[in-house]
C-alpha cells in the first residue's frame, strides 16, 4: 500500500531557504503535490509535480523529484515569517482519485 | 471563485448523538472528496463522489458513517451514533475532473468533537 513520510519539525531563519523533505513507497505515484496548511484552517494547495518530471519551479518554490529513491523535496526560497505552518506531501497513485497525506512538517520561520 | 465552503465549522456533541455536515464545492467541479484529519496526523481519505455516483469507500467509513450527493453538487456527511474516537477534523475537497492534472481544492473543515 502507499506510504508517505516526512520528518515532523523544521525551524529556519528568516531570509534563508527551507527545504522540506519527503519520501513515497508507490511507484505507480502520477502525481505529487505539496499542500500548506495554517492553524484552524484548511489545505491550500501549493504546487505539484508529474511523476515524469524531476523539477519544477513557481516563483519562490521549487520541487525536486528523485523518482528512484522516491524522494521529494519542497524548497521555499527567502523565508518569510507568513511561511510558518504544516507542510503535506500527498501523492495520487496510479488510476486512484483520492490523496494518500503524509503527516506534514511543522516549519516555523524564526525572525 | 468562492472556493469550496464547508458548514459548521465547529460542532461539539455528545456520544451517541447523530451530526450531519455540508459541503459546497467549487461550482463547476464534478469530483467531491470526504477526508479526515486527526491532531497530528495527514488527512485520510473517506469516500469521493463523480456527480451524484459515490465510487469509492475507504475501510475508514464504519457502518455509521454515510455520505449523499444527491444532485451532484452539494454533498454531506452524516455520522450516527457518534464514539469520541470520531472527533477529528472533516475536510471536504472538489476537483475537476477529466483533465490530464487533477487538483484537489480543500475546503476549511468542520471540526467535530464528542464529548
Amino acid at each position: 500500500g502507499e506510504d508517505v513520510e516526512q520528518s515532523l519539525f523544521l525551524s529556519v531563519r528568516e531570509g534563508d531557504s527551507s527545504v522540506i523533505n519527503c519520501t513515497y513507497t508507490d511507484s505507480s505515484s502520477t502525481y505529487l503535490y505539496w499542500y500548506k496548511q495554517e492553524p484552524g484552517a484548511g489545505l491550500q494547495l501549493l504546487t505539484y509535480i508529474f511523476s515524469n518530471m524531476d523539477m519544477k519551479q513557481d516563483q519562490r518554490l521549487t520541487v525536486l523529484l528523485n523518482k528512484k529513491d522516491k524522494h521529494l523535496s519542497l524548497r521555499i526560497a527567502d523565508t518569510q515569517t507568513g511561511d510558518s505552518a504544516i507542510y503535506f506531501c500527498a501523492e495520487r497513485a496510479g488510476s486512484a482519485r483520492q490523496l494518500t497525506f503524509g503527516s506534514g512538517t511543522q516549519l516555523t520561520v524564526l525572525p | 471563485d468562492t472556493g469550496v465552503s464547508q458548514n459548521p465549522r465547529h460542532k461539539i456533541t455528545k456520544r451517541g448523538q447523530n451530526v450531519t455536515f455540508r459541503c459546497d464545492p467549487i461550482s463547476e467541479h464534478n469530483r467531491l472528496y470526504w477526508y479526515r484529519q486527526t491532531l497530528g496526523q495527514g488527512p485520510e481519505f473517506l469516500t469521493y463522489f463523480q456527480n451524484e455516483a459515490q465510487l469509492e469507500k475507504s475501510r475508514l467509513l464504519s457502518d455509521r458513517f454515510s455520505a449523499e450527493r444527491p444532485k451532484g453538487s452539494f454533498s454531506t456527511l452524516e455520522i450516527q451514533r457518534t464514539e469520541q474516537g470520531d472527533s477529528a477534523m472533516y475536510l471536504c475537497a472538489s476537483s475537476r475532473g477529466g483533465g490530464q492534472v487533477e487538483t484537489q481544492y480543500f475546503g476549511p473543515g468542520t471540526r467535530l468533537l464528542v464529548l
